[in-house]
């Protein structure tokens, strides 16, 4: 039961153009968001997060934008570099009591000249 | 900056052997996770722990163990290695409510 979803496994975008990546959850019961982005043999690392009491967060060219009710979330990045071609995950958990996140399978971006 | 160390970027095992995977950090977070990441299925939790000698079972423990004797290190062991395990495995670390921070990843080969 896959409970956050990644419906597009790669996204092809010019560079200087937006990237849109898309995540859909099926728990109501997630309150935070995160993604992650994830360059071959190495670990992903932490790009940006949402609290589900707001509905955009933007830090520099990457915002996120949460749709608590449609249960989705996507990030923006504008404007794409090639340097941001990487596999994107999104990522979310509930309550305050634990840690563990669930993540989705994953947007492959690649930003071409 | 955190640092969460894998011990091996790359190891390959013989079926049926046991397999130690290690992972230390160095910034005293009480929660460490294993995941496995495989195409098109994403980072799969295996399993985690919120402190020394406590541990919980993930999404797919099936044929692994873990130990975490001290805080700063946490391994991860397949007990009879199986081709199906082939895998990258990813360890992180957190504290709060900050999402985590990662290893570089082990990618095991199991011929």
């Amino acid at each position: 039961d896959q409970q956050v979803k990644q419906n597009s496994p790669s996204l092809s975008v010019q560079e200087g153009r937006i990237s849109i990546l898309n995540c859909d959850y099926t728990n109501s019961m997630f309150d935070y968001f995160l993604w992650y982005k994830k360059y071959p043999a190495e670990g992903p690392t932490f790009l940006i997060s949402i609290s589900s009491i707001k509905d955009k967060n933007e830090d520099g060219r990457f915002t996120v934008f949460l749709n608590k009710s449609a249960k989705h979330l996507s990030l923006h990045i504008v404007p794409s570099q090639p340097g941001d071609s990487a596999v994107y995950f999104c990522a979310a958990k509930s309550g305050a009591t634990t840690d563990k996140l669930i993540f989705g399978t994953g947007t492959r971006l690649q930003v071409f000249p | 900056d955190v640092k969460v160390t894998q011990s091996s970027r790359y190891l390959v095992k013989r079926t049926g052997e046991k397999v130690f995977l290690e992972c230390v950090q160095d910034m005293d977070h009480e929660n460490m996770f294993w995941y496995r990441q495989d195409p098109g299925l994403g980072l799969r939790l295996i399993y985690f722990s919120y402190d020394v000698k406590m541990k919980e079972k993930g999404d797919i423990p099936e044929g692994y163990s873990v130990s975490r004797e001290k805080k700063e290190r946490f391994s991860l062991i397949l007990e009879s290695a199986s081709t199906n395990q082939t895998s990258m495995y990813l360890c992180a670390t957190s504290r709060g409510n900050y999402g985590y921070t990662f290893g570089s990843g082990t990618r095991l080969t199991v011929v």
